[in-house]
């Protein structure tokens, strides 16, 4: 069974403050994503990486920042957070489509509340 | 306009009804096709592919129309852990998903 972790299920923030959020897969997958859940806007993706070290934008990447120094790691970065980008966060990896389709496994999301 | 859109509902089902919905794309050149599940306060997870000629999983329905761009999903006999929010997603060129606002679905005795 494919499981993916976050560090936390709930955060709170202050404005201004550097915040980590991390996700864990245990299942070798290649692929790693972070998105953005919000009522009405639904899931928007924020980055993703494709291998170590490798990261791509995705379609909100504005401030955030990613890092992936190991296969199994995804770290989402909020290098100042303001109270916009409170949210859900959800993580999610998939294998590469080359030997898989693109199902996505996600983590079970942190809340994020920024104040 | 939103590349993927769907009716927000909540659509009210009751028990051992049929219902369907659709949802909508905007790039043609979308490739691949899915629909996925989320219950409240849970992760979204996978329910089914959509193929070009259509397919079925046990009471659930997928059909893909290209030509009108859009994509639906039938559930049968309805169950009351069938309630949910049903996410369209839809996959260009690369490896991105591009996910609908789902549709939620409420099923009651």
């Amino acid at each position: 069974d494919v499981k993916v972790t976050q560090s936390s299920r709930y955060l709170v923030k202050r404005t201004g403050e550097k915040v980590f959020l991390e996700c864990v897969q245990d299942m070798d997958h290649e692929n790693m994503f972070w998105y953005r859940q919000d009522p009405g806007l639904g899931l928007r993706l924020i980055y993703f990486s494709y291998d170590v070290k490798m990261k791509e934008k995705g379609d909100i990447p504005e401030g955030y920042s990613v890092s992936r120094e190991k296969k199994e790691r995804f770290s989402l970065i909020l290098e100042s957070a303001s109270t916009n980008q409170t949210s859900m966060y959800l993580c999610a990896s998939s294998l590469s489509p080359r030997t898989s389709g693109y199902e996505q496994y996600f983590g079970p999301g942190t809340r994020l509340t920024v104040t | 306009r939103k590349e993927v859109e769907q009716d927000p509902g909540p659509f009210n089902v009751p028990e051992g009804a049929t219902v369907a919905f659709n949802c909508t794309y905007s790039n043609s050149a979308s490739q691949s096709f899915f629909w996925y599940r989320q219950d409240c306060r849970k992760e979204p997870k996978l329910l089914m592919s959509v193929y070009s000629s259509g397919n079925e999983d046990g009471r659930f329905t997928a059909q893909l129309n290209r030509a009108s761009q859009y994509i639906s999903l039938l559930i049968r006999d309805s169950k009351l852990s069938d309630s949910a929010t049903y996410l369209c997603v839809v996959k260009a060129a690369g490896n991105k998903l591009t996910f609908g606002g789902g549709t939620r679905v409420l099923v009651k005795p």
